[in-house]
């Protein structure tokens, strides 16, 4: 099966500017999740849907992120807007359900702010 | 499994030997636990997990030890080969009403010396 797609691999902004990253999860997944991974650490989850509704988003920083999952399939993530401390990388990782485990990472995006 | 920044401790190991990586857990009503591999510009990719209630499981050239008295987690890959090297995650999966919720401990990092 394919995996999860996201775009782009690379982003470089310049603080105060925004930006929009893209996930496609794989096929019949029904769960998606954003994670930030900063340089040298685990990764961190954003937010994580359940098809088109929202189940934990108790740790994005609501005032400039935001993300959707309009038709249960593709979702974006924006940043607006962009502070230095949101360089990281920005993974998106799909399952069949709320219950599986071993989710399937996408390869991220990584994101400079300058 | 907290955070170590930017310095990530690193493991040298001989191609061929066994590795042992450790990790300590700090939520004692983690349902999972979870061993994630990332290479380099890569998303972290599922290796195996345990279950709460276990205190061994082995894989494929890997096994993992689950110490619930002292909570610690270790992952030993046997005859460890060039393509072991990355950035090895312990992750402690809790199911809730909502999902699982799946949270990521720092990092380690293999290399593999020919």
């Amino acid at each position: 099966e394919a995996g999860v797609a996201q775009s782009p691999r690379y982003k470089i902004i310049e603080k105060r500017q925004s930006v929009a990253f893209w996930c496609n999860p794989i096929s019949g997944h029904a769960t998606l999740y954003w994670y930030q991974q900063i340089l040298g650490q685990g990764p961190k989850l954003l937010i994580q849907f359940q098809n088109n509704g929202v189940v934990d988003d108790s740790q994005l920083p609501k005032d400039r992120f935001s993300a959707e999952r309009l038709k249960g399939v593709d979702s974006t993530l924006k940043i607006q807007p962009a502070k230095l401390e949101d360089s990281a990388v920005y993974l998106c990782a799909s399952s069949r359900s709320d219950r599986a485990l071993g989710y399937t990472f996408g390869s991220g995006t990584r994101l400079t702010v300058v | 499994g907290e955070s170590v920044g930017l310095h990530l401790p690193t493991l040298s190991v001989q191609e061929g030997d066994n590795s042992i990586i450790n990790c300590a857990y700090s939520n004692s009503a983690s349902d999972y636990f979870i061993w994630y591999k990332q290479e380099s510009g890569k998303g972290p990719q599922f290796i195996i997990d345990i279950r709460s209630n276990m205190d061994k499981r082995q894989g494929q050239r890997v096994t993992v030890l689950l110490n619930k008295t002292v909570k610690h987690l270790s992952l030993q890959i046997a005859a460890t080969q060039p393509g072991d090297s990355a950035v090895y995650f312990c992750a402690e999966n809790t199911f809730k009403a909502a999902g699982n919720k799946l949270t990521f401990g720092g990092g380690t990092r293999v290399l593999v010396k020919p």
